[in-house]
This record gives structure tokens, C-alpha cells and sequence, in this order.
């Protein structure tokens, strides 16, 4: 139980253009989700929590319009990374909030490696 | 804001040893402390976690203290194995938000 998978695993674009990353809770509802982002032999940085149904609450730092963010379902949340450029290539990491009655444990997606050029 | 360092960065080991890696964290309200093993290009996976109402838990080879006083807490592993091999985060957390604030990461070296 607790599946989280996230779509495409990998993709690359070109600088200007718009992509969407989708994650998914395949066998359980998650009314939170959290998007993380990853550079190369460094740590888990939080960029966003999702709630279903409401606005992302963003980290410091992190720009909410280009890193849009919707969880208009209980098992779908998006991140899309608009107007992108080569330093927003990462690896890019979503999890969905705990089950069994603890809302402290996350489930991670398999992540999405973006490259943009 | 909260913040969890994490040391060393880099831990080379002999198969067969111990492998001890030290987090602290700086907001009083984390109350949930999880370990994940990531190996390269994959997703973090949960080793062992620890709550804050006990000190010591321990899962085979694999260990975690936590002192909440010191606001410290440690990831054991013993008998080291080369398929031990990977990234270590710790990471705290608190179940009024949910969030998870991680580690800079240890990188786990086991020599056969």
C-alpha cells in the first residue's frame, strides 16, 4: 500500500517552454502532497505543500508563478514549471501525506528528472 | 526558520563495521525524525523513524536515538554491507504540518 507515482519520469524541453509534472497516490487518498526539488549530490529542497482543493503554500524563495501547483483531486497533484530555463534542470520529487492515521509520514514518488536546453 | 544539519558528509566504512551518522535539528515543535537510504536517480526510501515519545528504536542492523533535549538525533548501522552503499538523509518533522525539513545528506561508502 501507499503508491505514490509520478509522471513523465523524465523529459526534456526547450528554454521558454511550459511543463507539467503529475503525481499520484495510486491506492490511497492524500489530502496533502509536497513537491521537493533536487539539484545533483545535494539534499531534498521543499519548494511547495499541496492541499486538495486550496492554494499551494509555497517555501521562501520559491517563485509560485512559475511553479504552478494543483491539487484539484485527491490523488492527483500537479507541479508545472512555466516559462522554463536550463537552471531550473532537477530532479524533481513529489510525496503524498501518511494514511494510517499519522499525518507526519510522507510517501515519495519516483521522481521526474527534468532537463530543459 | 527550522533547519536539521546533518554530519558527516561523507562516511567511508570496512564491511563489517559501524556506520554512525548525527543530525540536529533547530525547531522545538519536530516531533517525527525519519531516515532515508536514496540511491542515485531513485526516490528516497524510509529506513527507520523515530517519534518523540521514545529515545531509542532499532530494526535488525539499523538504529536511531533521539535526544529532544540536545534536539540530536542518530542513524546506527552495523555490520556493515556494501549493498549499504548509498545517500543518507535524516530529516524532522512535525505532525501539525506535515512538512519535512531534510539533511544535507551523508554519502555511505562500505568497502569489501
Amino acid at each position: 500500500g501507499a503508491v505514490v507515482s509520478q509522471h513523465p519520469s523524465w523529459v526534456i524541453c526547450k528554454s521558454g517552454t511550459s511543463v507539467k509534472i503529475e503525481c499520484r497516490s495510486l491506492d490511497f487518498q492524500a489530502t496533502t502532497m509536497f513537491w521537493y526539488r533536487q539539484f545533483p549530490k545535494q539534499s531534498l529542497m521543499l519548494m511547495a505543500t499541496s492541499n486538495e482543493g486550496s492554494k499551494a503554500t509555497y517555501e521562501q524563495g520559491v517563485e509560485k508563478d512559475k511553479f504552478l501547483i494543483n491539487h484539484a483531486s485527491l490523488t492527483l497533484s500537479t507541479l508545472t514549471v512555466t516559462s522554463a530555463h536550463p537552471e531550473d534542470s532537477s530532479f524533481y520529487i513529489c510525496s503524498a501525506g501518511g494514511t494510517s492515521g499519522r499525518s507526519d509520514e510522507q510517501y515519495f514518488g519516483p521522481g521526474t528528472r527534468l532537463t530543459v536546453t | 526558520g527550522e533547519n536539521v544539519e546533518q554530519h558527516p558528509s561523507t562516511l567511508s566504512v570496512q564491511e563489517g563495521d559501524s556506520a554512525v551518522i548525527k543530525c540536529t535539528y533547530s525547531d522545538s515543535a519536530s516531533n517525527y525524525f525519519p531516515w532515508y537510504k536514496q540511491e542515485l536517480g531513485k526516490r528516497p526510501q524510509l529506513i527507520i523513524d523515530i517519534r518523540s515519545n521514545v529515545g531509542e528504536k532499532k530494526d535488525q542492523r539499523i538504529a536511531v536515538t533521539l535526544n529532544k533535549t540536545a534536539k540530536h538525533f542518530s542513524l546506527h548501522i552495523t555490520e556493515t554491507q556494501p549493498e549499504d552503499s548509498a545517500v543518507y538523509f535524516c530529516a524532522a518533522g512535525s505532525s501539525n504540518t506535515g512538512k519535512l525539513i531534510f539533511g544535507q545528506g551523508t554519502t555511505l561508502q562500505v568497502k569489501p
